[in-house]
């Protein structure tokens, strides 16, 4: 069974700070999503890493994958209170089939 | 593009009685749809797979004659709660797969449907 977990899952941090959000999963795959959710919304779609070594840059966020250590970063730099929200990261469970198994997600909170 | 939708938004309905959520993707064809819940604070779970024009394939311990789910058409899925209980109350999210380059698909995901049942 795919089991993907994320860490930390709750994390506080002040405006201006720099962080990273990891996601390890047990099995092998090479797709990798990256989502982020405000409260009582959906999923809004970050970035697709579909091999190893991709790296994806939107605004403050960058996204990294390395297939071998089955481990993906979500990098956070120089935060801002409007990145608050609940990030997940998906591994895709069976190439071809597209089913999501989904991180443990991690609560982002910025502190101005 | 790529904007998925699903009706209602919101739904509170009493203990025993049936109901339909639809998703649909409005500006693409999508062959696949899944159903995901998500219970408060926590990650989503795959219940089923649906594929257009034959039965949905759903995950272990979703029970299939509780939650149907009807892929009519290329652009609608539906997944009816049955017989709804308390513990059925969550936030139902569907997903439509579009196909993209070098088979690199990708889930694009509806505002979700909070089902509340009293």
């Amino acid at each position: 069974e795919l089991k993907v977990e994320q860490n930390p899952l709750f994390l506080s941090m002040q405006e201006g700070k720099n962080y990273t959000i990891y996601c390890n999963y047990s099995t092998t795959s090479d797709r990798l999503y990256w989502y982020r959710q405000d409260p009582g919304k959906s999923l809004e779609s970050l970035f697709v890493l579909l091999s190893n070594g991709a790296v994806k840059q939107e605004g403050r966020l960058m996204a990294s994958l390395d297939t071998k250590a089955r481990l993906s970063t979500l990098h956070i730099t120089a935060a801002v209170h409007d990145l608050s929200a609940t990030y997940f990261c998906a591994v895709d469970m069976e190439f071809g089939n597209e089913k999501l198994t989904f991180g443990t997600g991690t609560r982002l909170t910025i502190i101005p | 593009g790529a904007v998925v939708s699903q009706h209602p938004s919101r739904v509170i309905c009493k203990s025993g009685t049936s109901v339909k959520i639809e998703c649909r993707s409005l500006d693409f064809q999508a062959t696949t749809m899944f159903w995901y819940r998500q219970f408060p604070k926590q990650s989503l779970m795959l219940m089923a797979t649906s594929n257009e024009g034959s039965k949905a394939t759903y995950e272990q311990g979703v029970e299939k004659d509780k939650f149907l789910i009807n892929h009519a058409s290329l652009t609608l899925s539906t997944l009816t709660v049955t017989s709804a209980h308390p513990e059925d109350s969550s936030f139902y999210i569907c997903s439509a797969r579009r196909p993209g380059l070098a088979g690199a698909s990708e889930q694009f995901f509806g505002p979700g449907t909070r089902l509340t049942v009293l």
